[in-house]
Order: structure tokens, then C-alpha cells, then sequence
């Protein structure tokens, strides 16, 4: 009964440094998102993928990259992390793209570049 | 403008309110989202709307899509409801639209 499950809940990178997070839905669900979340702002969609396979690009996507390994992980990279990425980070799924069904999240990731 | 505002952004009440949370829209839309965020950060979906209204437990949600406009009214308003509802519109597949969030912090 997990839902969505992400890793881990809080990282302190330095700037430069290089990071995956992991993200893992056990509802069968097809499509899977990646948010962040700054303060007083609301969620921004960096990367998503509607469907094993296939990924897109979000309204905030530069700095990440995404692998969707299969049904149910879908992981976000920052490859050289940069202080403006200090930010809550939000996984989440959905049985299909039209989030018919509503969207189920993760705990999320609180993320802190220095 | 943001294409989707909250109001109001804080709300502070006594325990027993009544409680009304407002998200207007300027897009078109496929539908609309409220969800609630703990002060833990946890995010829920409450409700998806397209048309008319919805209510489970004590959250009642409306939605007049001519005037682009939806309502989060929460009955008998106690202590853990207090959080954030944030009101997202569906403008295309896979595109969510979030609104800032409205916190609400209900009084014992």
C-alpha cells in the first residue's frame, strides 16, 4: 500500500555535484511526473512521462534529466547541480495522462544546493 | 496575471466555520484539480471537476465553468484541516496549471 515512493527525503549537495533521485509507484499507473516547489510559488512540471517509454519535457526542464527504467520508476539527474535547484521536489503518478483518476504523490525531496 | 488565482491566500478561522476557498481560471480547461498539502509537505488530491459539484466527507467542491471559476468549501471546519489547498487547472494532457496555494489554519 505504498503509493508513491520516493528517495531520499532530504540531500545537501555541493554545487557541481551530481545526484538522482529516485521515484517508485506500485499502482500500475502509466503516467509519472517530476515537480518542484519553491516557496510561494506553486508546482512547476519539470520532466513527464506518459507512458513506459516515452518522456517530455515540462515548463522547467533545464539542469534535469529523467529515465523512465520501467512501469514504475521514473528518476530524476541533476548532473551538475546549481544553488537555484534548492527546492522541494515532487514525484507523482497518475493512472493516465488526463489524470482521470487524480494524481497520487510522493513525501517529496527536500533538496539544498551550497 | 497568473492563469490560476487563489483566494484567499491565508485564512485563519475558529474551529465549527464554515470554510470557502476560491480558484478562478483564465485558460480553457479539461479540468480542475484541488488538492491539500500537510504542514509535513504530503500532497493529497481531494477532487477533479469538470462540471458541477462534488463532495466527500465534509469538503464540498464546485465548479462554474462559463464564469471559469471553482470553490472549495470545507463544513464543520476543525483543527486538521489545517493546510495548504492548492487548486490546479488541466489545460492539455499532462499539463497541470498550479494555483499559489491558500493556507488555512483552523483555531481550536
Amino acid at each position: 500500500n505504498a503509493g508513491v515512493t520516493q528517495t531520499p527525503k532530504f540531500q545537501v549537495l555541493k554545487t557541481g555535484q551530481s545526484m538522482t533521485l529516485q521515484c517508485a509507484q506500485d499502482m500500475n499507473h502509466n503516467s509519472m511526473y517530476w515537480y518542484r516547489q519553491d516557496p510561494g510559488m506553486g508546482l512547476r512540471l519539470i520532466y513527464y512521462s506518459a507512458s513506459e517509454g516515452t518522456t517530455d519535457k515540462g515548463e522547467v526542464p533545464n539542469g534535469y534529466n529523467v529515465s523512465r527504467l520501467n512501469k514504475r520508476e521514473f528518476s530524476l539527474r541533476l548532473e551538475s547541480a546549481a544553488p537555484s535547484q534548492t527546492s522541494v521536489y515532487f514525484c507523482a503518478s497518475s493512472l493516465s495522462g488526463r489524470g482521470g483518476n487524480g494524481y497520487t504523490f510522493g513525501s517529496g525531496t527536500r533538496l539544498t544546493v551550497v | 496575471k497568473n492563469e490560476v488565482e487563489q483566494s484567499p491566500q491565508n485564512l485563519t478561522a475558529q474551529e465549527g466555520e464554515f470554510i470557502t476557498i476560491n480558484c478562478s481560471y483564465s485558460v480553457g480547461i479539461s479540468a480542475l484539480h484541488w488538492l491539500q498539502q500537510h504542514p509535513g509537505g504530503g500532497i493529497v488530491s481531494l477532487f477533479m471537476l469538470s462540471s458541477g459539484k462534488k463532495k466527500h466527507g465534509r469538503l464540498i467542491a464546485t465548479i462554474n465553468i462559463q464564469e471559469k471559476h471553482s470553490s472549495l468549501h470545507i463544513t464543520a471546519s476543525h483543527p486538521r484541516d489545517s493546510a495548504v489547498y492548492i487548486c490546479a487547472v488541466r489545460s492539455s494532457n499532462y499539463q497541470l496549471i498550479w494555483g499559489a496555494g491558500t493556507k488555512l489554519i483552523i483555531k481550536p
